[in-house]
């Protein structure tokens, strides 16, 4: 079955450190994106990429940074320099990586939860 | 900042009724689609919705959109216990055309 892969489901943070979300898609969508989404509220976008070796910031880039290497894969880090990032971590993917990417469904995996200890 | 607002935050029904959610957004856009997002899972997408369409059906999914008033609503008729989930709406921006902003949901309750 196609779909998107995030792993690990639940990831804890100790305090200065970098962690590694992952996110694998067998779609081959273009686009792929990361959401963050806090308790009661909707997604806020990280960062997305229209295209293999490009990716773009979103509204709350600062503190994150990803790679897009391959079309399968678009892995986000967490740095230390993200200081509130206890949050539900989001992938998505849409199909078409062209200029209107706003204007085709989303497909979203089942999501990482980031905790501090 | 947001661009689509849902409406009510929270709606508790009973099954077989009828649930009503609305979207308000600010700018003009190109198209307009809602989600469903069950609890600790991701989103599912379940319509989209042009500018220029003013109405869509799928199954007991009913949408509707009014650019003049920036609002569109979902309709699930004879909705079931396992429609409780939180639903959001999703737009883009006529200007940037390159993302979409999403609101902060409806939580809906299908009591059995």
């Amino acid at each position: 079955d196609g779909g998107i892969t995030q792993s690990p489901k639940y990831l804890f943070r100790k305090e200065g450190q970098n962690v590694t979300l992952s996110c694998e898609q067998n779609l081959n969508h273009d686009a792929m994106y990361w959401y963050r989404q806090d308790p009661g509220q909707g997604l806020r976008l990280i960062y997305y990429s229209q295209i293999v070796n490009d990716f773009q910031k979103g509204d709350i880039a600062e503190g994150y940074s990803v790679s897009r290497e391959k079309k399968e894969s678009f892995p986000l880090t967490v740095t230390s320099a993200q200081k509130n990032p206890t949050a539900f971590y989001l992938c998505a993917s849409s199909i078409d990586g062209t200029y209107d990417i706003s204007n085709q469904p989303q497909h979203f995996g089942d999501g990482t939860r980031l905790s501090i200890l | 900042s947001q661009q689509g607002e849902e409406d009510p935050q929270a709606l508790s029904i009973q099954e077989g009724e009828n649930a009503t959610m609305n979207c308000s957004y600010k700018t003009s856009i190109n198209n307009l689609q809602w989600y469903r997002q069950n609890s600790g899972r991701g989103l599912v997408h379940l319509i989209l919705i042009r500018s220029n369409e003013r109405e869509k059906h799928s199954g007991r999914l009913r949408v509707t959109l009014d650019t003049s008033k920036k609002s569109s609503s979902l309709l699930i008729t004879a909705s079931r216990a396992a429609d409780t989930a939180s639903y959001f709406c999703a737009t883009d921006d006529e200007t940037s055309g390159s993302r979409l902003t999403f609101g902060e949901g409806t939580q809906l309750t299908v009591n059995p």
